[in-house]
C-alpha cells in the first residue's frame, strides 16, 4: 500500500526566512507521480507542482524549490523568503502508475500547516 | 479559480437526512474524482468516474453513492447521515483517466455540517 508521510505538523517562520517542508512517501510501484498541493485559509485546493519518479531533477519556480530523491524517498519542498501570503496548509500527495483499481487515486500526507508571521 | 465549480459551498443539515453535492469539472475534463477532508481522516479518495463510467473506488461507505452525467457533471449523494460524516468534500476533475501525468485540479469544496 502506497503511504505519505508528512512529519512536521506545523511550522512558524518570521517573513524573509527560507522553510523547507518534508515529505516521505512509500510505494512498491517503479514509476509513480508526486505532487504538492496548497491549502490557504479559505480552504480551496491548489496545484502546485508534479513530479514523475523517473525524473529526478530538481526544479526551482520563483520563490519555490522541489528536491525530489528517490533514494530516499523524499520530495521536499523549499519556500525562500517567505512571505505572510504563504501561511496555508501544505499536501505532499502521491498517484501510483499501476495501482490496480486506484488509477488516479492521490494518497495524501496529513499536511503541514505552514504559519509565517510579518 | 480552478474551473471546478461545486455547490452548495456550505450545507447543514440533521442526522439521518439525505444530501446531494454536484460538481461541474473543468471545460474538457473527462475523469472527476470525489475526496472528503475530515480533521481525524485528513484527505481520503472516495471514488472516481471517467466519462460517465465509474473508474476507481476508495474509502466510500455503502451509504454513500455518486454518478457522472452524460454532460460530465457529477453528483454525489450522501443518505442516512451521521455526526461523522461533517466533513469538507473536495470534487477534482483531469483530462484523462487520472493515469500518468493527469494533474487532478480541485474545486472550492462543499461543507457539510451535520447536526
Amino acid at each position: 500500500a502506497q503511504k505519505v508521510t508528512q512529519a512536521q505538523t506545523e511550522i512558524s517562520v518570521v517573513e524573509k526566512e527560507d522553510v523547507t517542508l518534508d515529505c516521505v512517501y512509500e510505494t512498491r510501484d517503479t514509476t509513480y507521480y508526486l505532487f504538492w498541493y496548497k491549502q490557504p485559509p479559505s480552504g480551496e485546493l491548489v496545484f502546485l507542482i508534479r513530479r514523475n519518479s523517473f525524473d529526478e531533477q530538481n526544479e526551482i519556480s520563483g520563490r519555490y524549490s522541489w528536491n525530489f530523491q528517490k533514494s530516499t524517498s523524499s520530495f521536499n519542498f523549499t519556500i525562500t523568503a517567505s512571505q505572510v501570503v504563504d501561511s496555508a496548509v501544505y499536501f505532499c500527495a502521491l498517484s501510483e502508475r499501476r495501482g490496480g483499481t486506484s488509477y488516479g487515486k492521490l494518497t495524501f500526507g496529513q499536511g503541514t500547516i505552514l504559519t509565517v508571521h510579518p | 479559480d480552478s474551473g471546478v465549480t461545486q455547490t452548495p459551498k456550505h450545507l447543514i443539515t440533521a442526522t439521518g437526512q439525505r444530501v446531494t453535492l454536484r460538481c461541474s469539472p473543468r471545460s474538457g475534463d473527462l475523469s472527476v474524482y470525489w475526496y472528503q477532508q475530515s480533521l481525524d481522516q485528513g484527505l481520503q479518495f472516495l471514488i472516481q468516474y471517467y466519462n460517465g463510467e465509474e473508474r476507481a473506488k476508495g474509502n466510500i461507505l455503502e451509504r454513500f453513492s455518486a454518478q457522472q452525467f452524460p454532460d460530465l457533471h457529477s453528483e454525489l449523494n450522501l443518505s442516512s447521515l451521521e455526526l461523522g460524516d461533517s466533513a469538507l468534500y473536495f470534487c477534482a476533475s483531469s483530462v484523462g483517466t487520472g493515469q500518468g501525468t493527469d494533474t487532478q485540479y480541485f474545486g472550492p469544496g462543499t461543507r457539510l455540517t451535520v447536526l
